[in-house]
């Protein structure tokens, strides 16, 4: 079935540090992908998302890039803010499925 | 706009007990909810699709009859772990969508503790 796997965290970075945050997934047929942040004590919010092959989704800074190719749709940002520590989630719904799988989550800690 | 709402945020219950939990669409309409869990250093795993008016569809290994899921209107959903006990310990998160394409907005989650 489909899956999703992200890296493990915590990851912990220095403020205005490079953040990549790793996701490959295995489907069939094209889904659609997402990145989902959830901020201490709040629920999940949708970060970014795409729907097709090289699509590049981006939000806050954020960026991600379908590519199908590798199965991969890898979280980064140029430069990290204290703000940004939180749950990040790679998830993907498949076509015509309102159903969405998710990564296990990687923590992320900035650190000032 | 787009927001969603649990309550309660925390609830503390005996085992043996039962727990409501309601998840609200405040400023929208939401046709579908979907009511996850997420266990500790692990992912969200749904459990059940509900459509306002019919019955919800229950995921694989979820059990229907201790997790009762009723969505009566299309801006509330409830879910009532009956007969709890303390391995339903967990962080429960529901979320809704407009339509079955739209994005799903999420309710801040409520967080079970069976003693």
């Amino acid at each position: 079935g489909d899956s999703v796997t992200q890296m493990e965290g915590p990851v912990t970075l220095s403020e205005e540090a490079f953040l990549t945050i790793n996701c490959t997934y295995t489907a069939t047929g094209y889904p659609s992908l997402f990145w989902y942040v959830q901020y201490p004590g709040e629920g999940l919010q949708l970060l970014l998302k795409a729907t097709k092959a090289d699509d590049k989704g981006s939000n806050k800074g954020f960026e991600a890039t379908y590519r199908k190719e590798t199965t991969s749709f890898h979280l980064e940002k140029g430069s990290v803010q204290v703000s940004d520590s939180a749950v990040y989630f790679c998830a993907l719904s498949g076509r015509g499925d309102d159903k969405i799988i998710f990564g296990k989550g990687t923590r992320l800690h900035i650190l000032p | 706009g787009a927001v969603v709402s649990q309550h309660p945020s925390r609830v503390i219950c005996k085992s043996g007990t039962s727990v409501k939990i309601e998840c609200r669409s405040l400023d929208f309409q939401a046709t579908t909810m979907f009511w996850y869990r997420q266990f500790p250093k692990k992912s969200l795993m749904l459990m059940a699709t509900s459509n306002e008016g019919s019955k919800a569809t229950y995921e694989q290994g979820v059990e229907k009859d201790k997790f009762l899921i009723n969505h009566a209107s299309l801006t509330l959903s409830t879910l009532t772990v009956t007969s709890a006990h303390p391995e339903d310990s967990s962080f429960y998160i529901c979320s809704a969508t407009r339509t079955s394409t739209d994005t799903q907005y999420f309710g801040p989650g409520t967080r079970l503790t069976v003693l």
